[in-house]
């Protein structure tokens, strides 16, 4: 089964800083990679997904994510946080076996206004 | 409004006692879940369910239980409460492919 691993548990910045959030998965093979955003007292949403082609995917509010198949790594971005987005943002990776999610341990970001 | 919902969305049990946690769906989708939620260890997969009448483990099944007797519902039972239960609970369903994957504003238990 896959492991995801996200490195940063926690991280602060301030409004108007780059925000980078890395994810690594345990194997290769075809995947289809996902970030999700928690804000406070929310269930999970869906910030972006890749399937396939362009490794670069945009999403919603502004973030994006690669996916560097030789590192197996798939890093969230975002060139300028504001103070909503305040979250915990989880890294997971679809298995086909049972169509389910495998997340990672999440990094609560925190941006200072 | 479509979607999954749980209920209830807070709750306090004592050690030993035991509740189920509900969740719903209204989206017509086979696949459904139950996740745990725990600080910095992400979420964990407790049970999933393909469709009606068929259930499985995940990563952490021990001390709970599911059923899926409709497509609509599939409840998680915990029979005998102990203080490692307390946790976020979230329930998900799915379509066949993982681009229709909807959680449900989550259940958190406390264990004293």
């Amino acid at each position: 089964a896959q492991s995801v691993s996200q490195h940063n548990h926690h991280v602060i910045l301030s409004e108007a800083a780059s925000l980078e959030l890395g994810c690594n998965y345990s194997y290769g093979g075809t995947v289809n990679l996902f970030w999700y955003v928690q804000y406070p007292g929310q269930h999970l949403q869906l910030l972006l997904k890749y399937f396939s082609g362009d490794p670069l995917v945009k999403g919603i509010k502004g973030f994006e994510a690669e996916f560097i198949k030789s590192k197996f790594s798939f890093n969230l971005r975002k060139p300028s946080v504001q103070w909503s987005d305040t979250a915990e943002y989880f890294c997971a990776v679809y298995e086909a076996a049972g169509n389910k999610l495998t997340f990672g341990g999440g990094t609560r970001v925190l941006v200072k206004p | 409004n479509a979607g999954v919902t749980q209920t209830p969305k807070f709750r306090i049990l004592k050690i030993g006692q035991s509740m189920t946690l509900q969740c719903t769906q209204d989206m017509n989708h086979n696949y459904m879940y139950w996740y745990r939620q725990d600080p910095g260890m992400g979420l964990k997969l407790i049970y999933y369910s393909v469709g009606a009448g068929i259930t499985d483990k995940g990563e952490v099944p021990n001390g709970y239980n599911v059923s899926r007797s409709t497509t609509e519902d599939f409840p998680l039972r915990l029979e005998l409460a102990a203080p490692s239960q307390t946790s976020v609970y979230f329930c998900a369903s799915s379509s066949l492919t993982p681009y229709g994957y909807t959680f449900g504003s989550g259940t958190r238990l406390t264990v004293v």
